[in-house]
């Protein structure tokens, strides 16, 4: 079965530092990849997804995630956490079938 | 832009009650997904529909049922509601012919069992 193993439940940055967020998939074949962000009492907003035309991928909110094939990871960054980067994150993957699988999620805390 | 529309956004019941979600996709969107996302956990995939007929079924219990209607919304029905049954229930939609099936993502229902 598909998966994708997100490492740290709740993450806390400090404001204007880097945010990373590490995503692992466990398949000989590259899915289709997904990061999401959830506000609290909120829905789902995608962050970017992978395209198999560009291993670096740009997200909104100055987010982006690079796909590793021989790491199976993409992990998500930003260079400069911001106080609305408050939330949860879902790394989630695709195989075709539609479905996503996600993972547990980051909870990110980001200290002034 | 319009997006998934879910009603209601809110809704409590009692243990052994049924509950009707409903979830309105994107307009010319083809396929409706569902998620149950248990506090504090991550959502889990229960059904899918595709030109209303059922394409992938998850972990969804058998007192759950859904479908997708001729004008594309969708209704999930839960019977003999219990406890474990509160969680926050998410609509997706897509079109198979977009880019990668990218699910867009309704504002949820969050239910409570009581």
């Amino acid at each position: 079965a598909q998966s994708v193993t997100q490492l740290g439940s709740h993450v806390s940055v400090s404001e204007g530092a880097l945010v990373l967020l590490r995503c692992n998939y466990s398949s000989s074949v590259p899915p289709y990849l997904f990061w999401y962000v959830q506000y609290p009492n909120q829905g789902l907003q995608l962050l970017l997804k992978y395209t198999s035309a560009a291993t670096l991928v740009k997200g909104i909110n100055g987010f982006e995630a690079e796909f590793k094939k021989s790491e199976t990871s993409f992990h998500l960054t930003k260079p400069s956490a911001h106080m609305s980067d408050a939330a949860e994150y879902f790394c989630a993957v695709s195989y075709g079938n539609n479905r996503l699988a996600f993972g547990k999620g980051n909870q990110v805390v980001v200290i002034p | 832009a319009a997006g998934v529309i879910q009603s209601p956004r809110h809704l409590i019941k009692e243990k052994r009650e049924t509950a009707t979600l409903k979830c309105y996709p994107i307009p010319r969107h083809d396929t409706v997904y569902w998620y149950q996302q248990g506090p504090g956990q991550d959502p889990q995939f229960l059904i899918s529909f595709y030109e209303k007929m059922q394409s992938d079924k998850g972990s969804i219990p058998d007192r759950f049922s859904a479908q997708q209607f001729s004008d594309y919304h969708s209704e999930l029905n839960m019977s003999s509601l219990e406890l474990g049954d509160s969680a926050l229930y998410f609509c997706a939609s897509s079109s198979l012919a977009g880019f990668y099936n990218e699910q867009f993502f309704g504002p949820g229902t969050r239910l409570t069992v009581l």
